[in-house]
C-alpha cells in the first residue's frame, strides 16, 4: 500500500483558515485520496476525497498537486470544534482497505 | 441519519475470557471492517468483510476471529482474551461508490468499543 506523511501536529487560531499538508510521493494513478477526521472520543469521520481535481464540500477543500505527489485538506475558518486528528489515506480504487497512519493532531487555539 | 452500532462502549475482562464485540449497520453495506486504535500507533486493520461468510485479514489478525452471518453485522471474537488486546475497537462500513464499482464510497464508523483486559 502507498504510505502518506503527515506533520504529527499542528495548531492554528480559531476564525483562521488551516492548511493541512500530506505527503504521498509513491502514489499510483489509481490511489483516490481521502481525509478523514477523528474528534475526541468518536469513532474517524469522513472529510473529503478526490483523485486529480481539487474538490470543495460543505466541510473542507482539497488541494491535489499537479503531480499528485502531496495534497492539503484546507479549513477555511476554523473553529473549536475542528480540533481533531486528521488523517490523509490513499484508497486503491479497486481495493477495499483503507489503512489509517498516526494523522495530524489539530490544535485550534480561541 | 446512517449508523454503525457497536454493542458495549466500555468493556472490562479478564485475561482468558472469550470477548464478543458486536457491530450492526443500518446501510444494507456490502464492506464491514474491525479496526484497533492505540495511542501513537493510528488504527490498525485486523478483519474486514466484503460479503455475508467472506472475511479477510488485515494487518493484525493474531488473536481475533470474525464472524458475518447477515449482511448487517459483524462481529469480532477473541478467543482468549490477553492484556495486550487493552485497546479502543472500531467498526466501520462501507460500500462502493453510487453508480460504479469502485469502492471509493466513504468509510462510517461507529462510537468504538474500549476494552480493557485484567
Amino acid at each position: 500500500d502507498a504510505k502518506t506523511t503527515q506533520p504529527n501536529s499542528m495548531e492554528s487560531n480559531e476564525e483562521e483558515p488551516v492548511h493541512l499538508p500530506c505527503n504521498h510521493s509513491t502514489i499510483s494513478g489509481t490511489d483516490y485520496i481521502h481525509w478523514y477526521r477523528q474528534l475526541p472520543s468518536q469513532g474517524p469521520e469522513y472529510v473529503i476525497h478526490g483523485l486529480t481535481s481539487n474538490v470543495n464540500n460543505r466541510m473542507a477543500s482539497l488541494a491535489i498537486a499537479e503531480d499528485r505527489k502531496s495534497s492539503t485538506l484546507i479549513l477555511h475558518r476554523a473553529t473549536l470544534r475542528d480540533a481533531a486528528v486528521y488523517y490523509c489515506i490513499l484508497m486503491a480504487g479497486y481495493g477495499q482497505n483503507f489503512v489509517f497512519g498516526p494523522g495530524t493532531r489539530l490544535s485550534v487555539l480561541p | 441519519d446512517v449508523k454503525v452500532t457497536q454493542s458495549s462502549r466500555y468493556l472490562v475482562k479478564r485475561t482468558g475470557e472469550k470477548v464478543f464485540l458486536e457491530c450492526v449497520q443500518d446501510m444494507d453495506h456490502e464492506n464491514m471492517f474491525w479496526y484497533r486504535q492505540d495511542p501513537g500507533l493510528g488504527l490498525r486493520l485486523i478483519y474486514f468483510s466484503y460479503d455475508v461468510k467472506m472475511k479477510e485479514k488485515g494487518d493484525i489478525p493474531e488473536g481475533y476471529s470474525v464472524s458475518r452471518e447477515k449482511k448487517e453485522r459483524f462481529s469480532l471474537i477473541l478467543e482468549s482474551a490477553s492484556t495486550n488486546q487493552t485497546s479502543m475497537y472500531l467498526c466501520a462500513s462501507s460500500s462502493p461508490a453510487r453508480g460504479t464499482n469502485i469502492y471509493t464510497g466513504e468509510l462510517f464508523f461507529g462510537e468504538g468499543s474500549r476494552l480493557t483486559v485484567l
